[in-house]
């Protein structure tokens, strides 16, 4: 079975830096799916930013980017010029790909709760 | 809005009532997910609908748990003789056939609490 782990329950950072928050997966797959979702208090939760795993250039989505490495099991997030709205619950999640459009559910971590200091 | 809606937002009920909650996906989306998430948790996957078939249902969801689509559209999940345990957020997300890019759309939940 597929696992994601987020090994950094909570973390800060200054307005206007730059964080990066961890994730690890196990797998036997070699085809997958990455996903940073952000989850703000008492809101619906959104994608951030994905990764294929076939792709060796790294995603990136404005201020936020990834450092995808395959064999290491490892897919962080980087957020750059942090803002007070990038505070929120962040989840690093896992979808196996599929070459019929069956059910691959999203395997998630527990989350890192991103705080922002102005 | 044309987003994932739920209802009800909140639910607090006694222990042992039954609670069903609702679930109007994106309305081009033929795929359905229901999770259920507790407090300091990453959601957990509990069924998954393709348009009115229940495809999948995790061993989380027990048999006091019934979750249906019955025209492929919306979804209703009921849980019978609710316990404390059943207290979460539960999530419903949706997704489409159309470049299987792998996003789930998410409803922002319906919270039960469980008295």
């Amino acid at each position: 079975a597929q696992t994601v782990t987020q090994s950094q329950p909570e973390m800060s950072v200054q307005e206007a830096e730059t964080v990066t928050l961890s994730c690890t997966y196990d797998t036997s797959e070699s085809d997958y799916y990455l996903f940073w979702y952000k989850q703000p208090p008492s809101r619906q939760m959104i994608l951030v930013i994905r990764q294929e795993a076939y792709k060796q250039q790294n995603a990136t989505e404005n201020r936020f980017s990834v450092n995808f490495q395959k064999a290491a099991k490892s897919f962080s997030l980087k957020i750059s010029d942090s803002q007070l709205g990038d505070a929120a619950m962040y989840f690093c999640a896992y979808r196996r790909a599929s070459s019929n459009f069956g059910n691959e559910k999203l395997t998630f971590g527990t989350g890192t709760r991103l705080t922002i200091i102005p | 809005d044309t987003g994932v809606s739920q209802d009800p937002r909140h639910k607090i009920t006694k222990r042992g009532q039954n609670v069903t909650f609702r679930c109007d996906p994106i309305s081009e989306h033929n795929r359905l997910y229901w999770y259920r998430q507790t407090l300091g948790q990453g959601p957990e996957f509990l069924t998954y609908f393709q348009n009115e078939a229940q495809l999948e249902k995790s061993r989380l969801l027990s048999d006091r748990f019934s979750a249906e689509r019955p025209k492929g559209s919306f979804s209703t999940l009921e849980i019978q003789r609710t316990e404390q345990g059943d207290s979460a957020m539960y999530l419903c997300a949706s997704t489409g056939l159309a470049g299987d890019t792998g996003e789930l759309f998410f409803g922002e939940g319906s919270r039960l609490t469980v008295l």
